[in-house]
């Protein structure tokens, strides 16, 4: 257990539904990432913020998503209209800016669209 | 970031010491390398890094060649619970920004 979670482990949509995860990181981490990871693939970096400001996002992240980090501790990413070819597991992470250099990842959400 | 080649897969003895290979032969002055690990169905977890010299932790080894372009991850007596697969990242970043991984290495330790 890294100490950063995800909720829920598991979720199961039908096509074209909304999904949110959320993410709890390390309490002291500035720093939050969301990554997605495909079957036998590495994961893909979505986005991150320092704090509540969002400061980078992937090309990846279309506009059916959307994450927040809203008080600078948790986060959500929310899908919205789901599609079969998001089915993934999103990843979380989190890191102490200036500090550390190491990203700690949560167990990750496993998204199923049918 | 530099982009790294590893082999797809390897096995080896438990007990004996694993050695994962990494070529990043355009990896830039500034860029470290760092690697992770994912152990099935976990998030992946931060093993080691470095830049130039060569770099031990409680977990492993790692070696870098003079001229920088390739790297050797050493674990040093590898168990049944090293089965993973292994991430090899070059980035310039001090590993705090986003991390770009690529297919990794599955390493099988076979009893």
């Amino acid at each position: 257990d890294t100490g950063v979670s995800q909720d829920p482990r598991h979720k199961i949509t039908k096509r074209g539904q909304n999904v949110t995860f959320r993410c709890d990181p390390i309490s002291e981490h500035n720093r939050l990432y969301w990554y997605r990871q495909t079957l036998g693939q590495g994961p893909e970096f979505l986005t991150y913020f320092q704090n509540e400001a969002q400061l980078e996002k992937s090309r990846l992240l279309s506009d059916r998503f959307s994450a927040e980090r809203p008080k600078g501790s948790f986060s959500t990413l929310e899908i919205q209209r789901t599609e079969q070819g998001d089915s993934a597991m999103y990843l979380c992470a989190s890191s102490l800016e200036a500090v550390s250099y190491e990203q700690y990842f949560g167990p990750g959400t496993r998204l199923t669209v049918t | 970031d530099a982009k790294t080649t590893q082999p797809t897969s390897m096995d080896c003895a438990e007990g004996r010491a694993a050695n994962l290979p990494c070529n990043h032969s355009t990896i830039s002055g500034n860029e470290y390398v760092y690697w992770y690990r994912q152990i099935h169905s976990q998030g992946p977890q931060y093993i080691i890094h470095g830049l130039k010299n060569n770099e031990t932790n409680e977990m492993a080894s790692l070696i870098i060649t003079e001229d920088r372009k390739s790297s050797t991850l050493i674990l040093p007596h590898a168990t049944l619970r090293d089965t993973a697969v292994y991430y090899c990242i070059a980035t310039s970043n001090f590993g705090n920004e986003k991390l770009t991984f690529g297919t990794g290495t599955r390493l099988t330790i076979i009893p």
